[in-house]
């Protein structure tokens, strides 16, 4: 595709809810990350995958997150049990580089958890 | 901290002014992204500089690099009201296994008024 395509735009879920964030990367892109953006402050990294390899998963808050790419292109990132303060919106970025040369984000998705 | 942090947190000119803000990291690194964020938008790449460049430019950007200060600056030359977004520096430190692993800081929040 032409850019980044995350889905849903927005997520809003109750307290122990399970959710799934998808991340369509542009076509071939071998890296990817996943990043979570708290109000008002940067992203903070969460993961990468290079290919279906996730080389890094040293970012992910705690044993509730889990991200996925199984076939080396489309990505899920798995929240378990939500809390409020996994209320954030939820980037993903693709790069064409093994070493993430310039990263295309997408448009993240900004999950709500009431 | 690895992070990159911008100076300043805010900043307010005039259409037609330059923008100049800084960014100052701890580790050393193979390179350093400046990205632009809209408000409700996915981060837009600018610029990568390389560990061994000191300087780059790209339309209305400059960007410097000094690795012995470990500082680097954005300056935007003729503002437009366009501009105004959140700039993020983000430093690739050189310790992250071989690929990108950026690390954001706050940001400076730019506004340019028409």
């Amino acid at each position: 595709g032409a850019g980044v395509s995350q889905s849903p735009r927005y997520k809003v879920a109750k307290r122990g809810q399970d959710v799934a964030l998808r991340c369509d990367p542009i076509s071939g892109h071998v890296s990817l990350f996943w990043y979570q953006q708290a109000l008002g402050q940067g992203p903070e990294f969460l993961t990468y995958f290079q290919n279906e390899a996730q080389l890094d998963k040293s970012g992910l808050p705690s044993d509730r997150f889990f991200a996925e790419r199984p076939e080396g292109s489309v990505s899920t990132l798995k929240i378990q049990r939500t809390q409020q303060e996994d209320s954030a919106v939820y980037l993903c970025a693709s790069s064409s580089t093994d070493r993430g040369d310039g990263y295309t984000f997408g448009s993240g998705t900004r999950l709500t958890v009431v | 901290s690895q992070q990159g942090e911008e100076d300043p947190q805010a900043l307010s000119i005039q259409e037609g002014e330059n923008a100049t803000m800084n960014c100052s990291y701890k580790t050393s690194i193979n390179n350093l992204q400046w990205y632009r964020q809209n408000s409700g938008r996915g981060l837009v790449h600018l610029i990568l500089i390389r560990s061994n460049e000191r300087e780059k430019h790209s339309g209305r950007l400059r960007v410097t690099l000094d690795t012995s200060k470990k500082s680097s600056s954005l300056l935007i030359t003729a503002s437009r009201a366009a501009d105004t977004a959140s700039y993020f520096c983000a430093p690739a430190p050189s310790f992250s296994g071989g690929y990108n692993k950026l690390i954001f800081g706050a940001g400076t929040r730019l506004a340019v008024h028409p």
